[in-house]
């Protein structure tokens, strides 16, 4: 069975500071990772796709790794802003199945 | 990528009562999905919703209890039944636009729902 941990499970920076987000998961056989911001009771915004051939994706401040065989996965984040704060959840679908099975996600503020 | 639209966006229910959430997506997907997000917690699979054919239901929900409709390819609806405290959550609905198994997965705002 899937299980997908997010380290930190909070953290709080001020604003300018470059952060990294870790996710790890224990089953390899993945299709893909999913990055998303989810603001307080409200809906995922996805952040950035990696199929399990890539490595990177980077979408402007924001770039995803992936290492499959150690199944871990880290979201970096560049230049924080305050409008960056929000949850980050990263979600892996499994080889063979259309669900994401979801991390337990990072609180992030950045103080002005 | 297309709009995903969820109604309603927050309701405060009572207990013993139902609730149908929608939701709606401006172009046609074969797949539409439907987790739970419990107070500090991450998201679950409640059921998959394929157009034509009933829902499949994820260990530990039931149809009695979540039944699910999707009578064409841009809409479905979720109904909590029988409602209890332990039910508030924040409900989303996520599509995958194309039919492969490596698409990115695009979610409504969610309905944020509070039983009393």
């Amino acid at each position: 069975k899937q299980e997908v941990t997010q380290i930190p499970a909070a953290l709080s920076v001020p604003e300018g500071e470059n952060l990294v987000l870790n996710c790890s998961f224990t089953d390899s056989a993945i299709y893909n990772l999913q990055w998303f911001r989810q603001d307080p009771g409200k809906g995922l915004t996805s952040l950035l796709l990696i199929q399990s051939s890539q490595r990177e994706q980077t979408s402007g401040r924001l770039n995803a790794s992936l290492d499959k065989s150690s199944g871990r996965s880290t979201l970096y984040i560049a230049a924080s802003q305050p409008g960056d704060s929000a949850t980050y959840l990263c979600a892996v679908k499994n080889t063979g199945f259309q669900k994401l099975v979801f991390g337990t996600g990072t609180r992030l503020l950045v103080s002005p | 990528s297309a709009v995903i639209s969820q109604k309603p966006s927050r309701d405060i229910c009572q207990r013993g009562t139902s609730l149908t959430i929608q939701c709606q997506v401006d172009s046609q997907v074969t797949m539409m999905f439907w987790y739970r997000q419990q107070p500090g917690q991450s998201l679950t699979l409640i059921a998959t919703a394929n157009q034509g054919s009933e829902a499949t239901y994820e260990s530990g929900f039931v149809i009695d209890k979540f039944p699910i409709s999707r009578p064409n390819l841009t809409f479905s609806t979720l109904t909590v039944s029988n409602m209890s405290p332990e039910d508030s959550s924040i409900y989303l609905c996520s599509v995958n636009f194309r039919q492969q198994l490596n698409t990115e997965a695009f979610f409504g705002q969610g309905t944020r729902l509070t039983v009393v």
